[in-house]
């Protein structure tokens, strides 16, 4: 079955800490990738998205994240956290047939 | 980015009773919006697709006469769960976006709507 895959279920670290979190997608045609924050109580926001072109892609707040298509992969990275980067982290797929397919989420915590 | 409006954001209700949702696109026409359905600690799993004007498509395993949508018009998209469980108590998020049922385009979310059915 198509899936997204996130490697970790709960990461704490402290600020200043470099995050990396993992997204690895089973769905072999033409995709669109994103990742999605959800601060507590509040929407999902987005913090970046791969459609075409440069596989580096960056978002808001200092993220970045890397398509690998060999790898199916599209890992998010941010070189310093703060506190405030505290939130539950989403990688998310678009298919050929338009749905997007979450992973289960990260949650991250930063410690001050 | 544009926004969608969800709404009640918190809903507690007594088994067998019904509860409807709205989902509203505020600043742009949504012929698409999305229902979700996240369970603690899980991914958001898709419901179903709301269609403007047309029946909505569900997903696998989701029973369409338990959750009844409804896309009359193209800002707002309901969603009813008719004979309401605990089992159904979740957190239910809508999506839309003017081009959401298209590549290259993002969606955007409403706030969600905490279920609890007791």
């Amino acid at each position: 079955a198509q899936s997204v895959s996130q490697h970790n279920h709960h990461v704490i670290l402290s600020e200043a800490a470099s995050l990396e979190l993992g997204c690895n997608y089973s769905y072999g045609g033409t995709v669109n990738l994103f990742w999605y924050v959800q601060y507590p109580g509040q929407h999902l926001q987005l913090l970046l998205k791969y459609f075409s072109g440069d596989p580096l892609v960056k978002g808001i707040k200092g993220f970045e994240a890397e398509f690998i298509k060999s790898k199916f992969s599209f890992n998010l990275r941010k070189p310093s956290v703060q506190w405030s980067d505290t939130a539950e982290y989403f990688c998310a797929v678009k298919r050929g047939d338009y749905k997007l397919s979450f992973g289960a989420g990260t949650t991250v915590t930063v410690r001050a | 980015g544009a926004v969608v409006s969800q709404h009640p954001s918190r809903v507690i209700c007594k088994s067998g009773t019904s509860v409807k949702i709205e989902c509203r696109s505020l600043d742009f026409q949504a012929t698409t919006m999305f229902w979700y359905r996240q369970f603690p600690k899980q991914s958001l799993m898709l419901m179903a697709t709301s269609n403007e004007g047309s029946k909505a498509t569900y997903e696998q395993g989701v029973e369409k006469d338990k959750f009844l949508i409804n896309h009359a018009s193209l800002t707002l998209s309901t969603l009813t769960v008719t004979s309401a469980h605990p089992e159904d108590s979740s957190f239910y998020i809508c999506s839309a976006g003017d081009g959401a049922a298209l590549l290259n385009t993002e969606a955007f979310f409403g706030q969600g709507t905490r279920l609890t059915v007791v």
